[in-house]
């Protein structure tokens, strides 16, 4: 089983920054990532797939960047309904998930 | 318009069984390969099981922790995926979301029902 790590757990953020966060996985998954957005009694949204390609109506500012084993979920001017919990998922093999980031105010 | 909603959720007993249901509407469960993925209380997400489109032979896969306990299926007639689930367990309990995979792409998931609550309690 691939184990995809999340960094960091928590990170505060205030509205109008930058927040990255980091996914690393245990051995390579070339580019077959994804990343996804939870918040409070929702289901999981697809943010970006094959690590870097936004998906549909997905806002310009989630960018995401990395190959092999090291991934990046950039988003760019934090906006009030950007704060929620993130997920990385590898399907190179099995689908295993990263045990989520959770943006908040800072 | 994409829709999935899962019904079947509820309490059951350790060793009970349960069958969870996920309607689909706005495309063929036959011809998308189809996941459940569950999530723990306060944690994170787990793939279960999936069953790949008809074109691709319809094979199942599960997860090694619901391994010989847990069935995947569906019915076309019905454009409806299935969960089957026996020798319920207390870590068992956990929302449980169906999820499509994207037609001819890897197995990520772009579409998630509203998820189904299971609770497995004495």
């Amino acid at each position: 089983e691939i184990v995809m790590t999340q960094s960091p757990a928590t990170l505060s953020v205030s509205p109008g920054e930058r927040a990255t966060l980091s996914c690393r996985a245990s051995q390579s998954v070339s580019s077959n990532l994804a990343w996804y957005q939870q918040k409070p009694g929702q289901a999981p949204r697809l943010l970006i797939y094959g690590a870097s390609a936004r998906a549909t109506g997905i806002p310009a500012r989630f960018s995401g960047s990395g190959s092999g084993t090291e991934f990046t979920l950039t988003i760019s001017g934090l906006q009030s309904e950007d704060f929620a919990v993130y997920y990385c998922q590898q399907y190179n093999v099995w689908p295993t998930f990263g045990q989520g980031t959770k943006v908040d105010i800072k | 318009e994409v829709q999935l909603v899962e019904s079947g959720g509820g309490l059951i007993q350790p060793g009970g069984s349960l069958r969870l249901s996920c309607a689909a509407s706005g495309f063929t469960v036959s011809g998308n390969h189809m996941s459940w993925v569950r999530q723990a209380p306060g944690k994170g997400l787990e793939w279960v099981s999936i069953i790949y489109s008809g074109a691709s032979g319809s094979a199942t896969y599960y997860a090694d922790s619901v391994k010989g306990r847990f069935t995947i299926s569906r019915d076309e007639s019905k454009n409806a995926l299935y969960l089957h689930m026996d020798s319920l367990r207390a870590e068992d309990t956990a929302v449980y979301y169906c999820a499509r995979t994207p037609p001819a792409a890897g197995n990520y998931f772009d579409y998630w029902g509203q998820g189904a609550l299971v609770t497995v309690s004495s």
